[in-house]
């Protein structure tokens, strides 16, 4: 398997421009998770799903953002407009929850998101 | 909400020193995770301990869960210059996994 695969790398956008991140996550893991990391805030949970539907959102910031799953291998997180305190790596995570218990999660490489 | 503190944020060894992270959780856990993130790369996978008083073992690095599974210690033994990186430990409960804020590692030659 190729492991959770982000796209794009890097992103380098100007202030109020729409930014759409992609996720594919490892098939056959039924939970996928976005994370949003900066030097200042750490790493945050900004929104999960389970079964492609979304499950808890209160980690998003605010109505900028939106995260969709329409299907199992596949997750955007949007922000519109963007503004240059979203700076931040995002990664996406995706693990499989057996017997109860969340089992480990692998993240993919993340999006460098600039805003300029 | 569950939190989950993690202490200290930086240190510095020198290698061959010793190093350990503590984490604490506000609320007891079903089970806690350790990842490790090495600059600019993603945080990775290194255990997960889910008994009370579990003591887990991977070459230098010993992993231990408290008995009321709210706290645990990363402790590695004689560092390596690939030890270098931010170790973050994830606090599992029935809702969800929620990450520590991390101790990033500097191992000095």
């Amino acid at each position: 398997d190729a492991g959770v695969i982000q796209s794009p790398r890097h992103e380098v956008t100007e202030m109020g421009q729409e930014v759409t991140l992609r996720c594919k996550p490892i098939s056959g893991h039924d939970y996928l998770f976005w994370y949003r990391q900066t030097m200042m805030r750490g790493l945050e949970l900004l929104i999960y799903f389970n079964n492609n539907v979304p499950i808890d959102d209160s980690g998003m910031p605010e109505d900028r953002f939106s995260a969709k799953m329409p299907n199992a291998s596949f997750s955007t997180l949007k922000i519109q407009p963007s503004e240059p305190r979203d700076s931040a790596v995002y990664f996406c995570a995706s693990s499989l929850r057996t017997s109860g218990s969340y089992n480990e999660q692998f993240f993919g490489p993340g999006t460098r998101l600039t805003v300029l | 909400g569950q939190q989950v503190m993690q202490i200290p944020q930086y240190q510095h060894v020198q290698e061959g020193e010793d190093f350990t992270t503590y984490c604490n959780s506000s609320t007891t856990l079903s089970n806690i995770q350790w990842y490790k993130q090495r600059p600019g790369g993603h945080p990775v996978f290194l255990i997960q301990l889910v008994k009370s008083g579990e003591v887990k073992k991977q070459k230098r690095l010993t992993f231990q869960f408290g008995e009321a599974k709210k706290n645990s210690s990363l402790h590695i033994t004689a560092t390596q210059t690939t030890d270098v990186g931010t170790y973050f430990c994830a606090g599992g409960s029935a809702r969800q996994l929620t990450f520590g804020s991390g101790t990033q590692l500097t191992v000095l030659p």
